[in-house]
């Protein structure tokens, strides 16, 4: 297997434009979960799917920001509008069902706003 | 939310060195796990502590849970250039899984 695969890798956007972050998690994993990882506030929770359903979003930071998981091998996190302060690394990571089990991240989207 | 504290924040130690890194909380955990985060790359699983008193060894890194199951520790023997990164110790928070995240200690270990 490939692994968690994001898209794009870098982003550079204008703060008001709309952002699209993409996921492919592992085959046959049951969990989904997107960070943001920023040097001031770490890495932060922001949403988590259990087989496509959204069980956590405490994390998302407000109503700007929305994910979705259309299917097993696909989900998106979506800003809109952007601002500045959205700036960080989005990471998405995906495992099997359990406690204790590994949590395989991807290489992550770097976010600039502008 | 149960909150993961990890120090020290930075650490810059040459070669050869030993060196220890903490995760501390108020709360207890169930298991907590340690992941390495190089730059450019996500983090990555080196091991989950579940027992309290737990040990585990990895090559030259050795990992401790408290008694309590509030704490662990990381301490790596004869640290290599290699070892240089982002030490990340996270848990699951209050029986569900959602994994938080521990601050980090950024490790530099010059040649």
């Amino acid at each position: 297997d490939a692994g968690v695969i994001q898209s794009p890798r870098h982003e550079v956007t204008e703060m008001g434009q709309e952002v699209t972050l993409r996921c492919k998690p592992i085959s046959g994993h049951d969990y989904l979960f997107w960070y943001r990882q920023t040097m001031m506030r770490g890495l932060e929770l922001l949403i988590y799917f259990n087989n496509n359903v959204p069980i956590d979003d405490s994390g998302m930071p407000e109503d700007r920001f929305s994910a979705k998981m259309p299917n097993a091998s696909f989900s998106t996190l979506k800003i809109q509008p952007s601002e500045p302060r959205d700036s960080a690394v989005y990471f998405c990571a995906s495992s099997f069902i359990g406690f204790n089990t590994e949590a395989f991240f991807g290489q992550g989207t770097r976010l600039t706003v502008v | 939310t149960q909150l993961l504290e990890q120090s020290p924040q930075f650490l810059s130690i040459q070669e050869g060195e030993n060196l220890t890194v903490y995760c501390n909380s108020s709360s207890v955990f169930s298991s907590l796990q340690w992941y390495r985060q190089e730059p450019g790359e996500g983090p990555v699983l080196l091991v989950t502590v579940v027992t309290g008193g737990e040990v585990k060894k990895l090559k030259r890194l050795t990992f401790q849970f408290g008694d309590a199951r509030k704490d662990s520790s990381l301490h790596i023997t004869a640290a290599q250039p290699g070892d240089t990164g982002l030490y990340l110790c996270a848990g699951p928070d209050s029986g569900t899984y959602k994994y938080i995240f521990g601050t980090g200690t950024r490790l530099k270990v010059l040649a």
